[in-house]
């Protein structure tokens, strides 16, 4: 079975710049997050779907952040305009269904570099 | 919300030896709690998790205990080998079905 696949794998930018990250999660897989995950430190829920509907964004940085889920399959996270403090790896995970007990499985991550 | 913290940061052990994470949890709804393992360049992948209706689980080398009482839980690592080297996250999930994660422990095993 293919796991979550992420792509770009890095990426380096100038601040007030944008960039985009993709994620494809495992087949099948309802629920799809995004995790924020700075050096040195766990990972950070930024956003989940369930299916194509956003079920907790409640740590996005709604200003300069965005994610979609088009068709309840694939997904994209956008910064517009980054920061330095955004330098970090972003991952995406997925998971069968959404509750108590799901396993969520992890993509490799998009490590950002915002200079 | 949840806060999880984990301890040590670092933990360094000899080849064969055993390795010991502990973390707390502040909510007392949370009833589920994973362990993840990270590689160098590599997402999280699970190790281990324990629902709370359990206070121990066992996977080969790999235990994780749970003191709901006391609000902490644990990983165990025995017999650890070179390919132990990693960084381990713990994680505790409440009825809201949100993940939070603790700061890490990264694990060296010297030959």
């Amino acid at each position: 079975e293919a796991g979550v696949a992420q792509s770009p794998r890095y990426k380096i930018i100038e601040k007030r710049q944008s960039v985009a990250f993709w994620c494809n999660p495992i087949s099948g897989h309802a629920t799809l997050y995004w995790y924020q995950q700075i050096l040195g430190q766990g990972p950070k829920l930024l956003i989940q779907f369930q299916n194509n509907g956003v079920v907790d964004d409640s740590q996005l940085p709604k200003d300069r952040f965005s994610a979609e889920r088009l068709k309840g399959v694939d997904s994209t996270l956008k910064i517009q305009p980054a920061k330095l403090e955004d330098s970090a790896v972003y991952l995406c995970a997925s998971s069968l269904d959404t509750g108590v007990g799901e396993t969520q499985y992890f993509g490799p991550g998009t490590r950002l570099l915002v200079l | 919300g949840e806060n999880v913290e984990q301890h040590p940061s670092t933990l360094s052990v000899q080849e064969g030896d055993s390795a010991v994470i502990k973390c707390t949890y502040s909510d007392s709804a949370s009833n589920y709690f994973p362990w993840y393992k990270q590689e160098l360049g590599k997402g999280p992948q699970l190790i281990i998790d324990i629902r709370s209706n359990v206070g121990e689980k066992k996977d080969q080398r790999i235990a994780v205990t749970l003191n709901k009482t006391a609000k902490h839980f644990s990983l165990h690592i025995t017999e650890t080998q070179p390919e132990d080297s990693a960084v381990y996250f713990c994680a505790a999930m409440g009825s809201w079905g949100k993940l939070q994660f603790g700061a890490g422990t990264q694990v060296v095993v010297t030959p």
